[in-house]
């Protein structure tokens, strides 16, 4: 069974500072693996997605890299802003699947 | 562009009584999609998805059933709730060969 793991559940730093978020999951036949923000009593808006292929994407100040080796990613989030806080959430695609496969996610608040 | 609409947004039930929720998909033709379940502290969990019209696939046992009558509705149905099925639910749809999944804005279930 896949299982996906997001530590720490929960993690507070100052507004400036640069963070990574961890993801790791079992089963390294993925297709691709991405990433969401969710702000309470919201859906979830997509951040990134990396194919299996790759290394790693960027989109503004979000980097993420996968290594399906280890079975890890990572989401890097650099000079953090109050408005970063939200729960980050992990899925990936498995090969052949139809469905994602999601973590429990992270939840971050960034402190003025 | 694409878009994705759920209503409503939230609904209190007493236990025992149906269910209908609704996810719409706009800018875009034969789609996947897919209703998910998230509880209190819990990840996302693949309740039904489907990759046309009539075609319904459901990922675990339970008191709930899906339909998809149009090529962009996406319909989840319960006869009789239970306590159990509180919850926010999310849709889902499948855009490009990447296999990016985007989601709608979510309904908040209370049952009591």
């Amino acid at each position: 069974k896949q299982e996906v793991t997001q530590i720490p559940a929960a993690l507070s730093v100052p507004e400036g500072e640069n963070l990574v978020l961890n993801c790791s999951f079992t089963d390294s036949a993925i297709y691709n693996l991405q990433w969401f923000r969710q702000d309470p009593g919201k859906g979830l808006t997509s951040l990134l997605l990396i194919q299996s292929s790759q290394r790693e994407q960027t989109s503004g100040r979000l980097n993420a890299s996968l290594d399906k080796s280890s079975g890890r990613s990572t989401l890097y989030i650099a000079a953090s802003q109050p408005g970063d806080s939200a729960t980050y959430l992990c899925a990936f695609l498995g090969l052949g699947a139809n469905n994602l496969f999601f973590g429990t996610g992270t939840r971050l608040t960034v402190i003025p | 562009s694409q878009t994705i609409h759920q209503w409503p947004a939230t609904l209190v039930q007493p236990v025992g009584s149906p269910l209908s929720l609704e996810c719409t998909v706009e800018g875009t033709s034969n789609p996947n999609l897919y209703w998910y379940r998230q509880a209190a502290g819990r990840g996302l969990q693949l309740l039904f998805y489907s990759v046309g019209i009539g075609q319904i696939s459901s990922e675990v046992p339970q008191n709930l059933s899906a339909s998809r009558p149009q090529d962009r509705q996406f319909i989840l149905s319960s006869k009789k709730l239970l306590l159990s099925d509180s919850g926010f639910y999310l849709c889902a749809w499948k855009g490009d060969s990447r296999g990016t999944q985007y989601f709608g804005p979510g309904t908040r279930l209370l049952v009591l």
